[in-house]
């Protein structure tokens, strides 16, 4: 079965990091672009940002850039987003996807991001 | 605001068609293909149209999509009380170097 699941998800203070983590089965992962996307509550979907198979190509939406990373390791199957500086405008859940030229054809069931004090 | 725009909300009656909207710019529908979701809240989004008119695997010919210059539209005819969701387009944007979503339009079958 295809399947992505997420984790890492957590409350965190203002200023702080969190690192999300997706683990990829029953697909050959190093083979497709990978991303991630945000739903901030009571709010639509926010691409983040991709990353191209062999982790060399790497885009983000403007509000994360410099502040967040996206990586990979396609020996372990995995997909990963560094976030740090956090603050309360990166409440989410948070979404890794399967990016098949532009479309997200496979989700994980997301991750939920809680910047408070 | 997104870049993509979309009416916030659609209805309907089951059995009727329902179109929504999706107007964009040169930048992005006018140069790229448009993707559909499909979002209940709790749940996974879903993607149910690929490349402006393609089905995704499993999606019912209920759903059709469109894409004419700058604007898209994805039109579910038959409507089923199981449609009740919100629906988001997206695309590559050339000047932003990323993927942008429409707002979503929350569709309520009555």
């Amino acid at each position: 079965e295809v399947q992505l699941v997420e984790s890492g998800g957590d409350l965190v203070q203002p200023g702080g990091s969190l690192r999300l983590s997706c683990a990829a089965s029953g697909f050959t992962f190093s083979n497709y672009w990978m991303a991630w996307v945000r739903q901030t509550p009571g709010k639509g979907l926010e691409w983040v940002a991709n990353i191209k198979q062999d982790g060399r190509d790497k885009n983000y939406v403007d509000s994360v850039k410099g502040r967040f990373s996206i990586s990979r390791d396609n020996a372990e199957n995995s997909l990963y987003l560094q976030m740090n500086r956090l603050t309360a405008e990166d409440t989410a859940v948070y979404y890794c996807a399967r990016d098949v030229d532009g479309a997200l054809d496979i989700w994980g069931q997301g991750t939920m991001v809680t910047v408070s004090s | 605001q997104s870049v993509l725009t979309q009416p916030p909300s659609a209805s309907g009656t089951p059995g009727q068609r329902v179109t929504i909207s999706c107007s964009g710019s040169s930048s992005n529908i006018g140069r790229h293909s448009v993707n559909w979701y499909q979002h209940l809240p709790g749940t996974a989004p879903k993607l149910v149209i690929y490349r402006n008119n393609q089905r995704a695997s499993g999606v019912p010919d209920r759903f059709s999509g469109s894409k004419s210059g700058t604007s898209a539209s994805l039109a579910i005819s038959g409507l089923q009380s199981e449609d009740e969701a919100d629906y988001y387009c997206a695309a590559w944007d050339d000047s932003l170097h990323g993927h942008v979503f429409g707002g979503g339009t929350k569709l309520t079958v009555l």
